[in-house]
């Protein structure tokens, strides 16, 4: 069974630009959750996707969107990037969105600079 | 909405000592669940432990136990007999019902220092 992963690792940008990141989910799962931790914070709920659809939504800007695939893999897109988007970006798979057990992804650190 | 707060941001213990951290939340729901998580220097989150709010049951999960008290909303973590590899960040998160959906919300967290 294969775990929750990140892509990229790491990843510098630069403010105004625009990011893509993507997260593939475990075996079985097409529900995704993304969340946002700041340096020293707990995570905080940006949004979730269930069989392609947006299924839930934090209090993010517009400016954070994503896409959810039929395999159920999913990207996390930041336009507009400002200083404050600099944080590690988690990735969580579930078995359905009804499902209380979460699977989290390493994140992607992303530096804004 | 909900808000979990842990208030003790570091908090060390020696191997083999037992450790309490500390949780409490505030919801307006009936029933939900509250979890454990715990997020080593590596980064990846792992479940700990979980506890659904109609269970007067405390959770028990080998080391790690949990003291629910449903009214005055509050969670708290006991890891008995600590080991060097519980050194990590301790996240107490709360998720509504399921059947509204499976979002969790974090309490900031507690850094765990385990001195060998």
């Amino acid at each position: 069974e294969t775990g929750v992963t990140q892509s990229p690792t790491h990843l510098i940008k630069t403010r105004g630009q625009q990011v893509t990141l993507r997260c593939s989910s475990q075996s079985g799962h097409n529900t995704v959750s993304w969340y946002q931790q700041a340096l020293g914070q707990g995570p905080q709920f940006i949004f979730q996707y269930y069989r392609e659809e947006e299924n839930g939504r934090g209090n993010f800007p517009p400016r954070f969107s994503g896409l959810q695939f039929p395999n159920y893999s999913s990207e996390l897109n930041v336009n507009a990037l400002e200083l404050d988007d600099s944080a590690l970006y988690l990735c969580a798979s579930s078995l359905s969105g009804t499902s209380y057990e979460q699977y989290f992804g390493p994140g992607t650190r992303l530096t804004v600079t | 909405a909900q808000t979990v707060t842990q208030s003790q941001p570091e908090m060390s213990v020696q191997e083999a000592e037992t450790v309490t951290l500390s949780c409490t939340y505030d919801t307006s729901e009936s029933n939900y669940y509250l979890f454990w998580y715990k997020q080593p220097p590596s980064r990846q989150m792992i479940l700990v432990i979980r506890q659904e709010a109609y269970k007067q049951q405390n959770a028990t999960e080998n080391r790690f136990s949990v003291n629910f008290q449903k009214a005055a909303k509050s969670f708290s973590l006991k890891i008995s007999d600590s080991q060097l590899g519980d050194t990590a960040m301790y996240f107490c998160a709360f998720m509504k019902s399921s059947y509204a959906g499976n979002m969790l919300t974090f309490g900031g967290g507690t850094r765990l220092m385990v001195k060998p």
